[in-house]
């Protein structure tokens, strides 16, 4: 089946710092990818996805870019706001029997203003 | 409706009771996922409907977990004599008509379930 790693953190940032957190991949074929986010308190939303190869997903000023051969969608914004603050959660979809999402551990962002 | 909606948003029981969750998906979604998060933000997949129809089951532990989307009629999830590593937040999130693994899921804010 899928599998999800990403970089757990936590991250603490400044405002206005560069954010990246990493993901990677691995699964049969190519999955559809997620990145998730969660606020205090809240439930997921959908932050942005990318379903094909070299495809960048993109939403608020967040970034990531299915690449195929590092087997990674990396999450990135250039600016972060102290509104960033959440856990956000990459995810993978291949289909396969269920259609289930597969959640990286999620990573806490914290930004300080 | 627009959101997923889930009941109640805690839930408190005791070592053996029941418990059990509530889901309307968003109008016109035909499958509906649950999931549950536990400590460490651990995600695991339980059971998939399409429709009132059971898609697929495999994360479900059957001997004390059931679930049934009926009808005109909130999804549910129970969980007979729960036990304490049950404790998490359950997730329900609901997909449109197409099932293809780029369809968006749309998750609910969760019930959170202690059980002491």
């Amino acid at each position: 089946g899928d599998s999800v790693t990403q970089m757990e953190g936590p991250v603490t940032l400044s405002e206005e710092a560069f954010l990246t957190i990493n993901c990677t991949y691995t699964a049969t074929g190519y999955p559809s990818l997620f990145w998730y986010v969660q606020y205090p308190g809240e439930g997921l939303q959908l932050l942005l996805k990318a379903t094909k190869a070299d495809d960048k997903g993109s939403n608020k000023g967040f970034e990531a870019t299915y690449r195929k051969e590092t087997t990674s969608f990396h999450l990135e914004k250039g600016s972060v706001q102290v509104s960033d603050s959440a856990v956000y959660f990459c995810a993978a979809n291949s289909g396969g029997s269920n259609y289930k999402l597969t959640f990286g551990k999620g990573t806490l962002l914290t930004v300080n203003p | 409706g627009e959101e997923v909606a889930q009941t109640p948003k805690h839930l408190v029981r005791g070592e053996g009771q029941k418990a059990k969750l509530y889901c309307a998906p968003i109008k016109g979604h035909s499958y509906v996922f649950w999931y549950q998060q536990v400590l460490k933000n651990e995600f695991k997949f339980l059971i998939s409907f399409q429709n009132e129809n059971v898609f697929d089951e495999t994360g479900m532990p059957k001997e004390r977990f059931s679930a049934k989307c009926l009808p005109n009629s909130p999804c549910s999830l129970e969980i007979q004599a729960t036990k304490l590593e049950d404790s998490a937040v359950y997730f329900c999130a609901s997909s449109p008509t197409r099932l293809l693994p780029q369809e968006t899921q749309y998750f609910g804010p969760g019930t959170r379930l202690l059980v002491l």
